[in-house]
């Protein structure tokens, strides 16, 4: 099984829209991480989990809503997005939260419409 | 000042070429260093981790000046596949910050 997965790898949505994000790691990890990249600009970190508790919540909009169920599952909860959300979204896990190697999904690119 | 700075090319160099890039970091108390490899709308993968002491892997070499506060990426013998963004990662506290990346193109 892939280190750590993402589903649906494509979204285009509404800004009336409901939809989640998913991802899961299999490496046994502790901490798991929700980034956005837009173009041209750096990973900009969105929130964090340890041990299914947000330890950071980078002054995201609140229409961006985080749920991590357990240690291997995250999600985002997205609704009445605005059309500059548009972006990668990638998840990553690691095996505690401080400040070592982060492994990759292959990401969800979101269009808002 | 951003925290973590790159130059972000691109780089076009001939294939077998030697090539390097810097990055400049802004906290001195940065402890952990990464250099990333991030293929085009694809996902970022760890290339290599950066010791005070260096290291190398192959064709890779990463090094650290903390005195200068930057770190560097040396590619030794270009393949045309090594054509990707780099992205150069350092800590602030307990979480890592991404450098915009280098981009790398290695014609042959």
């Amino acid at each position: 099984e892939t280190g750590v997965t993402q589903t649906p790898r494509h979204l285009v949505m509404g800004m009336t829209n409901k939809k989640s994000l998913k991802c899961e790691q299999h490496l046994g990890h502790n901490a798991m991480y929700w980034y956005k990249q837009s173009a041209k600009k750096p990973l900009e970190l969105m929130f964090v989990y340890s041990l299914e508790e947000r330890v950071e919540n980078n002054s995201v909009p609140s229409r961006f809503s985080p749920e991590c169920p357990n240690s291997s599952h995250l999600f985002l909860h997205l609704h009445t997005l605005q059309p500059e959300d548009s972006a990668l979204y990638l998840c990553a896990s690691s095996r505690g939260p401080g400040p070592t190697e982060q492994f990759f999904g292959p990401g969800t690119r979101l269009t808002v419409l | 000042r951003k925290e973590v700075e790159q130059d972000p090319g691109p780089f076009n160099v001939p294939e077998g070429a030697t090539v390097a890039f810097n990055c400049t970091y802004s906290n001195s108390a940065s402890q952990s260093f990464f250099w990333y490899r991030q293929d085009c709308r694809k996902e970022p993968k760890l290339l290599m981790s950066v010791y005070s002491s260096g290291n190398e892997d192959g064709r890779f070499t990463a090094q650290l000046n903390r005195a200068s506060q930057y770190i560097s990426l040396l590619i030794r013998d270009s393949k045309l596949s090594d054509s990707a963004t780099y992205l150069c990662v350092g800590n602030a506290g307990n979480m890592l910050t991404f450098g915009g990346g280098t981009r790398l193109m290695v014609k042959p």
